[in-house]
């Protein structure tokens, strides 16, 4: 199976910040990584596809790069609406697999 | 729009079976292959199982082989999943997902979830 970690486990930010999160996988999956947004008590929302593709929706501030087995989702200038847990999923190969999230709190 | 409500959930002793649903609307349900993922209390996400459009091809996380099945019957927009010999390591919420344009891409739609909750 493919592991994914991200990095930081969690990370404190204020409004404005700049903010970059990286997910690494143990073996190359080319770029078929999604990112994800979840809020307390809600499902997961997508936010980013094959590693660098915004999902409609989602606002232009969220950005994501990276193939083979490093990837960063980036926050160019972080909203109130924006502390929540993110998570990577490589959809290289089943079965499919996510990091264990990274939780965003406000500083 | 699209929705997806799931249900089923509920307390259950180890050992025994649950059947989870989930009800699909506003899109072609039949196009698309869906997704099961879960959520233990407190922890990440974890996949748990896909069905392809035509219920043809499944595939499962090894730690529900042989003890879970997906099924899904498209004259009724449903996706089920039938749990067997319930372990309390598979409390959590479950969703039900839809795939974006193949599994590729990820998962665009996703269920409220439905709580199970493994116990004696």
């Amino acid at each position: 199976d493919i592991q994914m970690t991200q990095s930081p486990s969690s990370v404190s930010a204020s409004v404005g910040d700049r903010v970059t999160i990286t997910c690494r996988a143990s073996q190359g999956i080319a770029s078929w990584l999604a990112w994800y947004q979840q809020k307390p008590g809600k499902a997961p929302k997508l936010l980013i596809f094959a590693a660098s593709t915004l999902h409609s929706g989602a606002p232009s501030r969220f950005s994501g790069s990276g193939s083979g087995t490093d990837f960063t989702l980036t926050i160019s200038s972080l909203q109130p609406e924006d502390f929540a847990t993110y998570y990577c999923q490589q959809a290289n190969s089943f079965p499919i697999t996510f990091g264990q999230g990274t939780r965003l709190e406000i500083k | 729009q699209v929705q997806l409500v799931e249900s089923g959930g509920g307390v259950v002793q180890p050992g025994r079976s649950l059947r989870l649903s989930c009800a699909a609307s506003g899109f072609t349900f039949s196009s698309y292959p869906m997704h099961w993922v879960r959520q233990a209390p407190g922890k990440g996400l974890e996949w748990v199982t896909v069905i392809s459009y035509d219920g043809d091809n499944k595939n499962y996380a090894d730690s529900v082989k042989g003890r879970f099945t997906i099924s899904r019957d498209n004259s009724k927009n449903m996706v089920y999943l039938q749990m067997n010999s319930l372990r309390g390591e598979d409390t959590a919420v479950y969703y039900c997902a839809k795939e974006y344009m193949g599994y590729t891409y990820g998962f665009d739609y996703w269920g409220q979830g439905t709580l199970v909750t493994v116990s004696s």
